[in-house]
Formats: structure tokens, C-alpha cells, sequence
């Protein structure tokens, strides 16, 4: 079982607030993802990163930012939640080619609910 | 060009019976196809890929059959288990740099005992 970590779990948020989703692993994979994740649909990329200072804009677009200052942490920030956010947001790493091997390992999961 | 096609949306197979799930693809550089599984309040977890130079790949009672010409692959799970219910999802990776995964829209699967 792959050892990448989400927290918190579970967010309920008023409108306007600032929320940081935590994602860390301890794999020390160079790539890391994040999907955004409506109820039994699809995953969206919405942010990757390659390595430490590195950090692009996936293919849906998104309102949240994040920042890559260590191998290990990811996190994602919403400056100011909205209803629009409500969703399952999933962390995930990869070794990437230079690891041998593509796979991509996902964390448990944030589901986030704004009132 | 970057969508991957998947059918059927659920699925209700009984116990013992055959799951397949099918998936295709139009963008013929992509060169990597992993199917996850997902159970409720979990992250997907990869249950067996497949490199386009290759038919078929069998890992216990998952295999996965890929038709290049057509540009599909499906997932066989052979002997269907109350167990094996989740929400499988189909990918396809153009690898690179990135290593961007495409996702298929998922198939909710019941196995009934």
C-alpha cells in the first residue's frame, strides 16, 4: 500500500473561508497530482508539480493554488471557499519514468463541503 | 483527442459470473492504460496496466485485453466476488515528462451474492 496522507478527512466550511487540504507522502516520488472528484464521476487533474518549485495547472480549470517547497508536501489552498468547491479533492504521487515505472498512487481523499 | 471512452456506466453481475468493462481511446500516442479501483471513501487503487505492444495481461482474475487497430481495451474479472464491488476506472497516459493520466467516467460495479 502506497504511503501517501490527506488530511483533513472530512471539511465542512462556510463561504469565504480559506482552506489548505494537506497531501504528503513519504515515497519521494518527484510528481505529485491533484484530481478533483464530483460523487461516483470522473477524476480531473487540476494541479501537478514535477519536482520541488515546480507546479502547473491541470486540464480543469480551478480556482485553488498550490505550492511544491518539498519533495514530501503538496498542499492545495482555496483563498476563499465556495459552494462551487463541494467535492472529493484526491492526492496522488508518482515515481514517474525515472522511478522505472508510471504508476500513480492515490491518498484517501478530502471531501469538502461548503455551506 | 485526449477522452477516454468507457461503458458500460453500471454494472450487475451475479457471483461466479464475468465482469467486463470496455474502454476506447482516440489519441494514438497514448502508451500506458491502467485500470483503478475504487471503493466508497477511498482513493483509487491501481489494479493492473497494460503497454500497447501487448495483447493481453492477466494477473489473477483480472485481465485486461487490448485491441490496438480498434484502440480499445477492456477489464475481464473472472469469477466475480461480492468483494470486487467498486467503482472501476479506466486511464491512458501519454507518460513524458508529465505522466498525465486521462480517466475514463467510471463503472459502478454490483456483485450479487
Amino acid at each position: 500500500e502506497a504511503d501517501i496522507y490527506q488530511t483533513p478527512r472530512y471539511l465542512v466550511i462556510g463561504t469565504g473561508k480559506k482552506i489548505t487540504l494537506e497531501c504528503s507522502q513519504t515515497m519521494g516520488h518527484d510528481k505529485m497530482y491533484w484530481y478533483q472528484q464530483d460523487p461516483g464521476m470522473e477524476l480531473h487533474l487540476i494541479h501537478y508539480s514535477y519536482g520541488v518549485n515546480s507546479t502547473e495547472k491541470g486540464d480543469l480549470s480551478s480556482e485553488s493554488t498550490v505550492s511544491r517547497i518539498r519533495t514530501e508536501h503538496f498542499p492545495l489552498t482555496l483563498e476563499s471557499a465556495r459552494p462551487s468547491h463541494t467535492s472529493q479533492y484526491l492526492c496522488a504521487s508518482s515515481p514517474g519514468l525515472a522511478g522505472g515505472q508510471e504508476t500513480q498512487y492515490f491518498g484517501p481523499g478530502t471531501r469538502l463541503l461548503v455551506l | 483527442q485526449q477522452q477516454v471512452k468507457q461503458s458500460p456506466q453500471s454494472l450487475i453481475v451475479q457471483k461466479g459470473g464475468i465482469s467486463i468493462i470496455n474502454c476506447a481511446y482516440e489519441n494514438t500516442a497514448f502508451d500506458y492504460f491502467p485500470w483503478y479501483q475504487q471503493f466508497p471513501g477511498k482513493g483509487p487503487a491501481l489494479l493492473i496496466a497494460i503497454r500497447p505492444d501487448v495483447s493481453e495481461k492477466k494477473e489473477g482474475r483480472f485481465t485486461i485485453s487490448f485491441n490496438k487497430s480498434a484502440k480499445q481495451f477492456s477489464l475481464h474479472i473472472m469469477d466475480s466476488q461480492p468483494g470486487d464491488s467498486a467503482t472501476y476506472f479506466c486511464a491512458a497516459s501519454l507518460g513524458g515528462a508529465t505522466n498525465k493520466l486521462i480517466f475514463g467516467t467510471g463503472t459502478l460495479l454490483a456483485v450479487q451474492p
